[in-house]
């Protein structure tokens, strides 16, 4: 029972250009969005989060946009640098009062080209 | 600040020996998750613990596998007897309870059943 989907496993983008990765998710009862980056041989990073009753946030290079009618967010990188190659997990979080369960699966790869 | 310390990086064994994956959290997080990556699943959780109580173990595969956290420095996954199909990476993570607190990983075990 798939919670989220990445459906592009895998994106090439050149250097300097936008890269754009989507999620879609299916439960309308998550309170937050959080995207994770992971280079190889690495664990996970937490790279930026949104709330369900936003539709934008921004950091830096990094925009995520949700659209709650579509159950659909994503993740504009702009510009992007070959430093970006790595695989992006989207997670729901759903507020329990406690740590949430976070549920990942098998992200995008993205790669950024010179 | 160290982060959260696995141990080994790396495990190769025959199948049937016992395996045992260690982690330490970072200090003062009250959360502890351990997941499992391959390349079918991508990244799923295991089990994870709240002061040192496991709180949902549903996604241990089978009674092989178990989970303990003695003290708030230190957990352990251990795999008994391990089969080939267990090969994958291990990741532990920590975090502080709450809304929108991410999870901090370790850079995970690399395990090999032969």
């Amino acid at each position: 029972d798939q919670q989220v989907k990445q459906n592009s496993p895998s994106l090439s983008v050149q250097e300097g250009r936008i890269s754009i990765l989507n999620c879609d998710y299916t439960n309308s009862m998550f309170d937050y969005f959080l995207w994770y980056k992971k280079y190889p041989a690495e664990g996970p990073t937490f790279l930026i989060s949104i709330s369900s009753i936003k539709d934008k946030n921004e950091d830096g290079r990094f925009t995520v946009f949700l659209n709650k009618s579509a159950k659909h967010l994503s993740l504009h990188i702009v510009p992007s640098q070959p430093g970006d190659s790595a695989v992006y997990f989207c997670t729901p979080e759903r507020h329990t009062g406690t740590a949430s369960k976070l549920t990942f699966g098998t992200g995008t790869r993205l790669q950024v080209t010179l | 600040d160290a982060g959260v310390i696995q141990s080994p990086r790396h495990e190769v064994t025959e199948m049937g020996q016992e395996v045992t994956l260690r982690c330490k959290p970072i200090s003062g997080h009250d959360y502890l998750f351990w997941y499992r990556q391959t390349m079918m699943r991508g990244l799923e959780l295991l089990i994870y613990f709240n002061n040192n109580v496991p709180i949902d173990d549903s996604g241990m595969p089978e009674d092989r596998f178990s989970a303990k956290m003695p003290n708030a420095s230190f957990s352990t996954l251990k795999i008994q007897p391990s089969e080939p199909r267990d090969s994958a990476v291990y990741f532990c993570a920590s975090t502080l309870g709450g809304t929108n607190q991410p999870q901090h990983f370790g850079d995970g075990t690399r395990l090999s059943i032969l």
